[in-house]
C-alpha cells in the first residue's frame, strides 16, 4: 500500500527557510517519482518540482533558485527546502508520487499547512 | 510556461445533471492532461489521465475527452458525492501547470 506523509513546521518566519520531509512507504524511491505541489488557502494547486526515480530533479522556474529537492533512498525520504520565504508562500504543501513512466501524481500525502509569519 | 485556462471557475448543478468542465491549453499538450478531484480538506485524487483514461475505482459516470486544445471532464449524472473542486494538469512540459480549478456545488 503506497503511503506518503509530510512532516514540517506549522510556522516559519519571514525570510527564513522551509524544510519539509516526505516519508514514503509501500514503494521504493528508485521505482516511483515524487512530486511537490502546494496550495495557498482557498486557491488552486501549483506544481513545484519533482524527484525522479533515477535521482534527477526538475523545478518550477517560478521558484528560481529558492527551491531544492533531495532524497535519502535508504530512509525512503524526500526533502523539500525553500529559502527566503515570503507571506505568499503560506500554503499547504503536498508530496505525491507517480509511476516511473508517468509524470502525474497518483498517490498523495495529507499535506502540511505552513504559515509564513512576519 | 503552458497556460491552462479552466472554466467555469464555479458551477452549481442539480442531482442527475450532466456537468462539463473544460481546460484549454495555450500550446499543444497532446493527451498529457490529467483531471483531479479534491474534496474539502482532502488531498487531490487522480480521476482521469492521458485525457481520456479513467483511473481504477473511479465511477463510470466520469469521462474525459479532447477536442483540439480543449479538454473536458464530464459527469454524466451528478451525484452528491461529486461535490468537490476539480483541477486539470498538463504534464507534457516543465513546469507542469494546473488550471485554476472549478468548484462544483449542488443547486
Amino acid at each position: 500500500q503506497v503511503q506518503l506523509k509530510e512532516t514540517g513546521p506549522d510556522l516559519v518566519q519571514l525570510t527564513q527557510t522551509l524544510s519539509i520531509t516526505c516519508t514514503v512507504s509501500g514503494f521504493s524511491l528508485t521505482t516511483y517519482n515524487v512530486h511537490w505541489v502546494r496550495q495557498p488557502p482557498g486557491k488552486g494547486l501549483e506544481w513545484m518540482g519533482a524527484m525522479w526515480n533515477g535521482g534527477g530533479t526538475d523545478y518550477n522556474s517560478a521558484f528560481k533558485s529558492r527551491l531544492s529537492i533531495s532524497r535519502d533512498t535508504s530512509k525512503s525520504q524526500v526533502f523539500l527546502k525553500m529559502n527566503s520565504l515570503q507571506t505568499d508562500d503560506t500554503a499547504k504543501y503536498f508530496c505525491a508520487s507517480s509511476y516511473y513512466y508517468d509524470g502525474t501524481p497518483v498517490w498523495w500525502g495529507q499535506g502540511v499547512m505552513v504559515t509564513v509569519s512576519s | 510556461d503552458i497556460q491552462m485556462t479552466q472554466s467555469p471557475s464555479s458551477l452549481s448543478a442539480s442531482l442527475g445533471d450532466r456537468v462539463t468542465i473544460t481546460c484549454r491549453a495555450s500550446q499543444d499538450i497532446g493527451n498529457y492532461l490529467t483531471w483531479f478531484q479534491q474534496k474539502p480538506g482532502k488531498s487531490p485524487r487522480r480521476m482521469i489521465y492521458g485525457a481520456t483514461n479513467l483511473e481504477d475505482g473511479v465511477p463510470s459516470r466520469f469521462s474525459g475527452s479532447r477536442s483540439g486544445s480543449d479538454y473536458s471532464l464530464t459527469i454524466s449524472s451528478l451525484e452528491s458525492e461529486d461535490v468537490a473542486d476539480y483541477h486539470c494538469l498538463q504534464s507534457i512540459q516543465y513546469p507542469h501547470t494546473f488550471g485554476a480549478g472549478t468548484k462544483l456545488e449542488l443547486k
